[in-house]
């Protein structure tokens, strides 16, 4: 299994919607996961933490399923301003650091 | 708060000539990283440094790329000689420990065009 997989999508949703991606790893181990968000040509700019009993901040929901090992991303009435490709961060096979998944690209259409 | 900086944020060069890149981490942190990001391969890790010793630098595509900590506030990455499939914006990011708990805090980026 590789360190960490998302869908690159791209995902394109109206204004207004609801969408979520989801991202796996491998590390069973893993304690620290991270999202950012990044614009095109610009770089990587963290958006949330996610810890073990899931947080949210605002329309973002970040959750944290061990048993399955993935972790997920909820945006809530989704703003045009979302548009973006967000990144999942997760802990590598050793344990030693953090690794990037390739990014899920969202387009939020009017 | 100063981010992290990297200069120059755009260079053009030609093939064979030597392209250096440089960062200076956010104050206080102690890990630094070197990222190659192209539309292929996505953000790729070149090399990092704990405490400005290098940890791990096999990410680093082969001998023409160098990279250097001197101290504690300022990084080089070296290229030489440039090829044009070096071209990709190089990221240089910080975080207060190496591990798995610190959040990277990225810079502007170097984008970077050989011909």
């Amino acid at each position: 299994r590789k360190e960490v997989e998302q869908d690159p999508g791209p995902f394109n949703v109206p204004e207004g919607a609801t969408v979520a991606f989801n991202c796996t790893y491998s590390n069973s181990a893993s304690q620290s996961f991270f999202w950012y968000r990044q614009d095109c040509r610009k770089e990587p700019k963290l958006l949330m933490s996610v810890y073990s009993s899931g947080n949210e901040d605002g329309r973002f929901t970040a959750q944290l399923n061990r048993a399955s090992q993935y972790i997920s991303l909820l945006i809530r009435d989704s703003k045009l301003s979302d548009s973006a490709t967000y990144l999942c961060v997760v802990p590598n096979n050793a344990g030693n650091m953090l690794t990037f998944g390739g990014g899920t690209r969202l387009m939020v259409k009017p | 708060d100063a981010g992290v900086i990297q200069s120059p944020r755009h260079e053009v060069t030609e093939m064979g000539q030597e392209v250096t890149l440089r960062c200076k981490p956010i104050s206080g942190h102690n890990s630094l990283f070197w990222y190659r990001q192209t539309m292929m391969r996505g953000l790729e890790l070149l090399i990092y440094f704990n405490n400005n010793v290098p940890i791990d630098d096999s990410g680093m595509p082969e001998d023409r790329f160098s990279a250097k900590m001197p101290n504690a506030s300022f990084s080089t990455l070296k290229i030489q000689p440039s090829e044009p499939r070096d071209s990709a914006v190089y990221f240089c990011a910080s975080s207060l420990m190496a591990g798995n708990n610190s959040p990277l805090h990225f810079g502007n980026g170097t984008r970077l065009t050989v011909t």
